[in-house]
This record gives C-alpha cells, sequence and structure tokens, in this order.
C-alpha cells in the first residue's frame, strides 16, 4: 500500500540558512500534520491542514511556515535556522477521523 | 500544558511472553487514543486506536484497554517477537477539534530477550 513520501530523506544546512520539505500524503488523503522529533524525544506536533486550509497549530516557530497545496502535498519551510532546528521533521496524513499514518522522517542537520 | 506520559522508559520481557506497555494522560477532554511503534530511522507505525466510548479493542496479537476513571490507557502485546523490539509511543487527541495535532507520551522502549 501506498505509504507517506517525504523528500529529502537528509539535509544538512547551516545556521541562519533556510529549509523546505516536502510531504506527499497516501493519496486520497485530505489532512496533513507537521511534527518534529528531537533526539531521545517524542514527537511534538508542529501545525495540520484539513482541505488545503491550516486546521490546527501547536508549538511550531515564528520562523517557520506549512502550507498544502491543491494536489494536498505538503510543505514546511524554515527559515534563520538555529543548532536547535536539528531534529527528525514527520509528517502525517489522514482522511477523516482514520488514524494519522507517518512518513519515515527528513533528519535536518544545522552545522 | 496538560500531557500523556508513560510510566516506564524501558521494558525487557523473554521472546514468547506477553509485553504490557502502560500510559497515563491527563488530558479529560481526549477522547481517541492510538500507540504507535517506532523502529529506528522510521516513522511512528499504527498499532491499534481506540475511542473514549469504549474500554478494550482487539487486533492481531495486542489489545489496548482504556481505563477513563484513572486516565490510563496500556498495549498488551501477546506472544512477543523479536520484531516487537522498537519504541512504543501512546498518543492522545481529542476528535471534535477538527485536524487536531496528537499529543505523544514519552515513549517505552521493549526489548526482547532471547
Amino acid at each position: 500500500a501506498a505509504g507517506v513520501i517525504q523528500s529529502p530523506r537528509h539535509l544538512i544546512k547551516e545556521k541562519r540558512e533556510t529549509a523546505t520539505l516536502k510531504c506527499y500524503p497516501i493519496p486520497r488523503h485530505d489532512t496533513v500534520y507537521w511534527y518534529q522529533q528531537g533526539p531521545g524525544q517524542d514527537p511534538q506536533f508542529l501545525i495540520s491542514f484539513y482541505e488545503k486550509m491550516q486546521s490546527d497549530k501547536g508549538s511550531i516557530p515564528d520562523r517557520f511556515s506549512a502550507q498544502q497545496f491543491s494536489d494536498y502535498h505538503s510543505e514546511l519551510n524554515m527559515s534563520s535556522l538555529e543548532l536547535g532546528d536539528s531534529a527528525l521533521y514527520f509528517c502525517a496524513s489522514s482522511l477523516g477521523w482514520q488514524p494519522q499514518h507517518f512518513g519515515d522522517g527528513t533528519r535536518l542537520s544545522i552545522l | 500544558g496538560e500531557s500523556v506520559g508513560l510510566h516506564l522508559p524501558t521494558l525487557s520481557v523473554q521472546e514468547g511472553d506477553n509485553s504490557i506497555i502502560n500510559c497515563a494522560y491527563s488530558n479529560s477532554a481526549s477522547d481517541y487514543f492510538i500507540w504507535y511503534k517506532q523502529e529506528s530511522g522510521k516513522g511512528p507505525q499504527f498499532i491499534i486506536d481506540i475511542r473514549s466510548n469504549m474500554d478494550k479493542r482487539q487486533g492481531q496479537r495486542v489489545t489496548v484497554l482504556l481505563n477513563k476513571t484513572v486516565k490510563h490507557l496500556s498495549l498488551q502485546i501477546a506472544a512477543t517477537q523479536p520484531g516487537d523490539s522498537a519504541v512504543y509511543f501512546c498518543a492522545e487527541t481529542y476528535s471534535g477539534g477538527g485536524a487536531d495535532g496528537l499529543t505523544f507520551g514519552k515513549g517505552t522502549h521493549l526489548i526482547i530477550q532471547p
């Protein structure tokens, strides 16, 4: 079965640079969620979109923004990157009240 | 803020035994709970879910129990296998708020002894 696709899988950036992470949800899923997971930590919810509209907002820094496009894929834009932004970033998708299914994440390293 | 937590960070069991992973939640408004399994280098994998109008739900080799009185959730894995080694997270949310994000617990590392 098709899963959530995230790209890139690995990304290395320097402080103050920008990064864009992409997420392609499971076909027919209408909702996308973004999470951040630090080393040894649980995933922290950042933001979600339903039918291309922002739905819920968690602990997303003001330096980050996201959107969902007409084909339902989503992008997380990160600016003025800091060392503390080094983490795994997961995207999840769902259809209605079906459970959220996660991709394998993008590992972001800030040098 | 309110959060979901786990009692034990590491659980070691013998292969073939049953495993029980516990979780306490504090947000009384939560009405939907999910267990995820996360293997190294991978994203959380859905195991089983339960809504607050139920107190037990069974899947293949897994059972989730929900005790709303004491705000407690548990995952039981029958006949544990080496492939069950992973970190297990419980997560909770309120389903009436639209596409609300999940609040995860701290994770339990399940280790299978041969």
